[in-house]
């Protein structure tokens, strides 16, 4: 098993730009989450699934959108990219949400110019 | 913010030591969890602790429960160099898993 996978690992945008985090996990969990970690902030939740087909927003939604292609796959799309959104990516998984522990994937650093 | 808060920030101590952190937090709790995040890696689960159990060992891990006081602590026995790691509190509320800032642990050779 792969876990949870992430792609890309870096990248760099210049202001405006959009583009999309790819997330799969191959352990048939429920839920996913998208989270972002600053320095000092620890990881704040972006969007997170509860299950296939359902998404709602974290304690950091703006300026991002997500989909949940299907039980593998959770995608962050940044549509206009902000200096702001300079950070460490992490998409996680669990079996149930809320219940379960989480599985990390290894992040994407973003660098947003 | 319901973020949780770990203490201390930061912790320093010489190989073999206790290495001792405590997480508080806001809200009521389902459960609580820590996680491991070696420098530039994603997070690693090490132990959840329902909220009907006060005290759950791991290998040299022992964390501690006390939701009168909403708080939790996490002890490492015997630290290692391996060890080093910043350590992260998780509550569960409202169905989400919300997550401290942590705490840098540096072990010492």
């Amino acid at each position: 098993n792969a876990g949870v996978t992430q792609t890309p690992k870096f990248q760099v945008l210049k202001t405006g730009q959009s583009m999309t985090l790819q997330c799969a996990q191959d352990m048939n969990h429920n839920s996913m989450y998208w989270y972002r970690q600053d320095p000092g902030m620890g990881l704040r939740l972006i969007y997170y699934s509860a299950s296939e087909g359902t998404t709602d927003k974290g304690e950091v939604p703006n300026g991002y959108n997500v989909s949940r292609l299907n039980k593998r796959e959770f995608s962050l799309r940044l549509e206009s990219a902000a200096p702001s959104q300079t950070s460490v990516y992490f998409c996680a998984s669990s079996g149930r949400q809320g219940h379960d522990t989480q599985y990390f994937g290894p992040g994407t650093r973003l660098t947003v110019l | 913010s319901q973020q949780g808060e770990e203490d201390p920030q930061a912790l320093s101590i010489q190989e073999g030591e206790n290495a001792t952190m405590n997480c508080s937090y806001k809200t009521s709790i389902n459960n609580l969890q820590w996680y491991r995040q070696n420098s530039g890696r994603g997070l690693v689960h090490l132990i959840l602790i329902r909220s009907n159990e006060r005290e759950k060992h791991s290998g040299r891990l022992r964390v501690t429960l006390d939701t009168s006081k909403k708080s939790s602590s996490l002890l490492i026995t015997a630290s290692r160099a391996a060890d080093t790691a910043s350590y992260f509190c998780a509550q569960r509320s409202d169905d989400k898993i919300i997550f401290g800032k942590g705490t840098r642990l540096h072990i010492l050779p």
